[in-house]
């Protein structure tokens, strides 16, 4: 396996437009997070998994964001009706967690660029 | 992350140490991390500190903790130009069963030959 993949690594879109990203795991870790970075910033949780359950989706930006991980392997966010301020880096990150130790693998990003 | 505090920048001569800053908010993050990112990538895990320690030492990394002033440093001996990243520290409390990432702003760091 050689590590967490996204695809696509970029996507430009029309404001408006709906968007999907996915995220392919390593293959033996049950958490799978979603990020956003912005420029100069840190990554910003914005959802994550453990298997397929979905234990933590407050921090979705807004209701224009949805995250799916059916069967506990590879995850999709969907952006609905994208704004110019959805631009950023769009990271996906897996671990195998067990309580609180949380060491997160993350993948190469996809760069969202909203016109 | 506005609750993680890191220094923006740190500039540094091949060879020499580097000491990279970090405070935080949430003493019941039972684990703490320092991660890279190298320009175009995702981020790397470099090491993590349980709470319980004092400093954790790896090839030439060094993570101090002080948990009474929720101050965290990574330092890198022998800095090298391969070095240049940002590196961002991380604390992962508890929330409702959860533990929700909170990375700080990241320092880049700067190695000059």
């Amino acid at each position: 396996d050689t590590g967490v993949s996204q695809d696509p690594r970029h996507k430009i879109t029309k404001r408006g437009q709906n968007v999907t990203f996915r995220c392919d795991p390593i293959s033996e870790h049950n958490r799978l997070y979603w990020y956003r970075q912005t420029l100069g910033q840190g990554p910003e949780f914005l959802t994550y998994f453990q298997n397929e359950a979905q234990l933590e989706k407050s921090r979705l930006l807004s209701d224009r964001f949805s995250a799916e991980r059916p069967k506990g392997s590879f995850s999709t966010l969907e952006i609905q009706r994208t704004e110019q301020g959805d631009s950023a880096m769009y990271l996906c990150a897996s671990g195998w967690g067990q309580g609180e130790l949380d060491t997160q693998y993350f993948g190469p990003g996809t760069r969202l660029t909203v016109l | 992350g506005e609750d993680v505090e890191q220094s923006l920048f740190l500039s540094v001569r091949e060879g020499d140490s580097s000491v990279i800053n970090c405070t935080y908010t949430d003493s019941s993050s039972t684990y703490l991390y320092w991660y890279k990112q190298e320009p175009g990538a995702g981020l790397q895990l470099l090491t993590y500190i349980f709470s319980n320690m004092d400093m954790k030492q790896d090839q030439r990394l060094t993570v101090l903790l002080n948990k009474k002033d929720k101050h965290l440093s990574l330092r890198i001996a022998d800095t090298q130009t391969g070095d240049s990243a940002i590196y961002f520290c991380a604390e992962s409390p508890p929330s409702g069963g959860s533990y929700i990432p909170t990375f700080g702003r990241g320092t880049s760091l700067i190695v000059h030959p």
